[in-house]
C-alpha cells in the first residue's frame, strides 16, 4: 500500500506554544487529506478534511482557528495546534485520499504540559 | 453514511481463523464495506473492501451477504501480530474525493497463543 509519513512521532509542549505537525504521502498525490484524533481507549474522530489548494473543512466541534491546517502541494498537509493546552493532548493522525483506499500515516502523540 | 455495529470484543486461537462481524442494516446501493485495523499506537491500516461480492486479498478474506445488511472479515490464519482493533466501515464509493471514513468503535481482537 501506500505511504503516508508523520513528523513529528511525539511532541512535548509547554501550555500556550503552538505545536505543527506534518504530513506527506511519499509514494501518491494525495488530492484529498484527513485530519483526525484520538483519545487514549477512543475511536479515531475526524477532524478536518483538507483539499490541496483550497480551505479546509472542519467537522462540527473542531475550532478552526485553533487547529490551523494547510494542504500546499499535494503531498503535504500540516496542522497546527495554536496555543495548545493539556487537554489538547493527544493522537493525531493524518491520512491520504488515493483512488478507492485511504492510507493513513503512524500517529503523532502531542502531550501539553 | 450507513452505521455500522460491531462486538467490542473477540477471542481467537494463534493459527485459526478469525471471523469478524459486522452489521450495516441502513446500508444504501453505492456504499462500499471497508475494513481497517489499528494496530496499538499505530495509524489504521487499509486490510480489504467491497461491494456486493465476496473479496480475498493477502490478508483476508471479505463476506457480504445477498441483502448487503452484514458482513464477515475472515483472516485465514491469525498471528499474535494480528491482535489489533478492527473497524468495519460503510461509505460512498469513489466518486467524490472527500468521502470520509467515519470510524465506529470497532472489535478488539485478541489472538491468544
Amino acid at each position: 500500500g501506500a505511504v503516508v509519513s508523520q513528523h513529528p512521532s511525539r511532541v512535548i509542549c509547554k501550555s500556550g506554544t503552538s505545536v505543527k505537525i506534518e504530513c506527506r504521502s511519499l509514494d501518491f498525490q494525495a488530492t484529498t487529506m484527513f485530519w483526525y484524533r484520538q483519545f487514549p481507549k477512543q475511536s479515531l474522530m475526524l477532524m478536518a478534511t483538507s483539499n490541496e489548494g483550497s480551505k479546509a473543512t472542519y467537522e462540527q466541534g473542531v475550532e478552526k482557528d485553533k487547529f490551523l491546517i494547510n494542504h500546499a502541494s499535494l503531498t503535504l498537509s500540516t496542522l497546527t495546534v495554536t496555543s495548545a493546552h493539556p487537554e489538547d493532548s493527544s493522537f493525531y493522525i493524518c491520512s491520504g485520499r488515493a483512488t478507492y483506499e485511504q492510507y493513513f500515516g503512524p500517529g503523532t502523540r502531542l502531550t501539553v504540559t | 453514511d450507513a452505521k455500522t455495529t460491531q462486538p467490542t470484543s473477540m477471542d481467537c486461537a494463534e493459527g485459526r481463523a478469525a471471523n469478524l462481524p459486522c452489521n450495516h442494516s441502513t446500508i444504501s446501493g453505492n456504499e462500499y464495506v471497508y475494513w481497517y485495523r489499528q494496530i496499538h499506537s499505530q495509524g489504521p491500516q487499509y486490510i480489504i473492501h467491497g461491494l456486493k461480492n465476496n473479496e480475498t486479498n493477502e490478508m483476508a478474506s471479505l463476506i457480504i451477504t445477498e441483502d448487503r445488511k452484514s458482513s464477515t472479515l475472515i483472516l485465514p490464519h491469525a498471528t499474535l501480530r494480528d491482535t489489533a482493533v478492527y473497524y468495519c466501515i460503510v461509505r460512498v464509493g469513489d466518486g467524490g474525493a472527500t468521502n470520509k471514513l467515519i470510524f465506529g468503535t470497532g472489535t478488539l481482537l485478541a489472538v491468544q497463543p
